[in-house]
């Protein structure tokens, strides 16, 4: 089955505290991408990247790193989180060669992480 | 960052009542619009995406049109039904960047 594979589902974490959270996708895409979505404000991109080893700055990078080292996987890593890294988070993908603008975006499950 | 504006931010309507839902974005540099559904405590799903103007994509009950030279595009549900209650998500997509809306959550009383 195609699909996005996001983990952890929920995590609860304290300040500071190192973590990252996975992103795997068995649809050969080139193009995946981070979200986080916080009340009133939508989805918001934090990172994305358009093939492997190839990674760029979303709309609110600041506090998370990301790396791209295979083409299926794309963690997002949290080195020293805080209470407003609070949020539900999206990994998603998507064909990025050609015209790959106009290919809609898979998502994952979602990770609801909580910074204490 | 993109402005993708979408209204109304909610609406409540009567089984059957048909609506609809605006999504205004910026008419320079286009390339794409999604429109995506996205039901509590699952993830998003694509409905649309259109990249021409004066587009229209329709699945079932629910259609979209697409004006790119005044950057709006507005998704119509005819006849709602309860499971159509989720929220309705569009956004710009650019050349590398996915910018979304900030949806319009549509709840369909029985």
């Amino acid at each position: 089955e195609a699909q996005v594979t996001q983990n952890p589902r929920y995590l609860i974490t304290v300040t500071g505290k190192k973590l990252t959270v996975t992103c795997s996708q068995n649809m050969n895409h080139e193009y995946m991408s981070w979200y986080r979505q916080d009340p009133g404000l939508g989805l918001r991109q934090i990172y994305y990247s358009m093939n492997v080893e190839v990674t760029d700055k979303g709309d609110v990078p600041e506090g998370y790193k990301v790396s791209r080292k295979e083409k299926r996987n794309f963690p997002l890593i949290l080195e020293s989180p805080s209470p407003n890294q609070t949020s539900l988070y999206f990994c998603a993908s998507k064909p990025g060669q050609g015209v790959a603008y106009n290919s809609p975006l898979h998502f994952g499950n979602g990770t609801r992480l909580t910074v204490t | 960052i993109l402005n993708v504006e979408q209204s109304p931010q909610s609406l409540h309507v009567q089984e059957g009542d048909s609506t609809n839902f605006t999504c205004s974005f910026p008419s320079s540099n286009f390339y794409a619009l999604h429109w995506y559904r996205w039901e509590t405590a699952k993830s998003p799903e694509a409905l649309f995406v259109m990249t021409l103007n004066g587009d229209e994509k329709k699945k079932g009950r629910i259609s979209a049109t697409l004006n790119t030279k005044e950057g709006y595009s507005y998704l119509y549900i005819k006849g709602s039904q309860p499971e159509d209650s989720a929220t309705y998500l569009c956004a710009f997509g650019g050349y590398q960047k996915v910018t979304f809306g900030t949806g319009t959550k549509l709840q369909v009383i029985p």
